[in-house]
C-alpha cells in the first residue's frame, strides 16, 4: 500500500524557515514527486516538483528563490526547505507522487494527508 | 502562464442527477488534463488523467472528455458520496501544474 506521510509543519514568524519532510513507503521511490499547498478555505496550488533521480527541479513563480525541493532516495524521503516565509505561504502542504502520462508530464496518483504551515507574528 | 478556469464555481444537484463540470485552458494543452475530487479535511483523489482516462478503482459513472482548451467532467448519476469539490489540473513539468479554482458540488 502506497503511503506518504508529511511532517515538519508548524507556526513560524514571517521571514523564518521550515523544512518539510515526506516519508514514502509501499512503492519504489524513483517516481517524480511534488509539493502542493492549499491555503485555508482556498484551492490547490502546485508549489514544486522533482524528477525521480532528483536531477531536475521545478518551482512555481511564487516560491522560486525561497523554497528548495530535494529528495533522498536512500531514505525514501522528499523534502521542502522553505526560507523567507511570508504570511501568504500559510497553507496545508501535501506531497504527491507523480505517475507518468507523457514526456515530462505526471499526474498525481497518491497524496499524503498534509501538514499545516502557519506563518504569523 | 497557462490559466485554468472552471465553471460553475458551485453546483447544486440531487442524487441521481447527471452533472457536468467544465474546465477551460487559456491556451491549448492537448489532453494533458487531470480531474481530482476533494472532500473537506482530506487530500485530493485522482479521478481522470489525460483528459479521459479513468484511474483504476474510480467508479465508471465518472467520465472526462475534451482536448485543446475545453474539457468536461461528467458524473452520470450522482451518488451521496460524490458531493465534494472538484479540481481540474493541467500537468506539465516544464510549464507547471496549474489547477482550476475548483467546483463545489452541493446537495440541492
Amino acid at each position: 500500500e502506497v503511503q506518504l506521510l508529511e511532517s515538519g509543519g508548524g507556526v513560524v514568524q514571517p521571514g523564518g524557515s521550515l523544512r518539510l519532510s515526506c516519508a514514502a513507503s509501499g512503492f519504489t521511490f524513483n517516481y517524480a514527486m511534488s509539493w502542493v499547498r492549499q491555503a485555508p478555505g482556498k484551492g490547490l496550488q502546485w508549489v514544486s516538483g522533482i524528477s525521480g533521480s532528483g536531477g531536475s527541479t521545478y518551482y512555481a513563480d511564487s516560491v522560486k528563490g525561497r523554497f528548495t525541493i530535494s529528495r533522498d532516495n536512500s531514505k525514501n524521503t522528499l523534502y521542502l526547505q522553505m526560507n523567507s516565509l511570508r504570511a501568504e505561504d500559510t497553507a496545508v502542504y501535501y506531497c504527491a507522487k507523480g505517475t507518468i502520462s507523457g514526456p515530462g508530464r505526471y499526474y498525481f496518483d497518491y497524496w499524503g494527508q498534509g501538514t499545516l504551515v502557519s506563518v504569523s507574528s | 502562464d497557462i490559466q485554468m478556469t472552471q465553471s460553475p464555481s458551485t453546483l447544486s444537484a440531487s442524487v441521481g442527477d447527471r452533472v457536468i463540470i467544465t474546465c477551460r485552458a487559456s491556451q491549448s494543452i492537448s489532453t494533458w488534463l487531470a480531474w481530482y475530487q476533494q472532500k473537506p479535511g482530506k487530500a485530493p483523489k485522482i479521478l481522470i488523467y489525460q483528459a479521459s482516462s479513468l484511474e483504476s478503482g474510480v467508479p465508471s459513472r465518472f467520465s472526462g472528455s475534451g482536448s485543446g482548451t475545453e474539457f468536461t467532467l461528467t458524473i452520470s448519476s450522482l451518488q451521496p458520496d460524490d458531493f465534494a469539490t472538484y479540481y481540474c489540473q493541467h500537468y506539465n513539468s516544464y510549464s507547471g501544474y496549474t489547477f482550476g479554482q475548483g467546483t463545489k458540488l452541493e446537495i440541492k
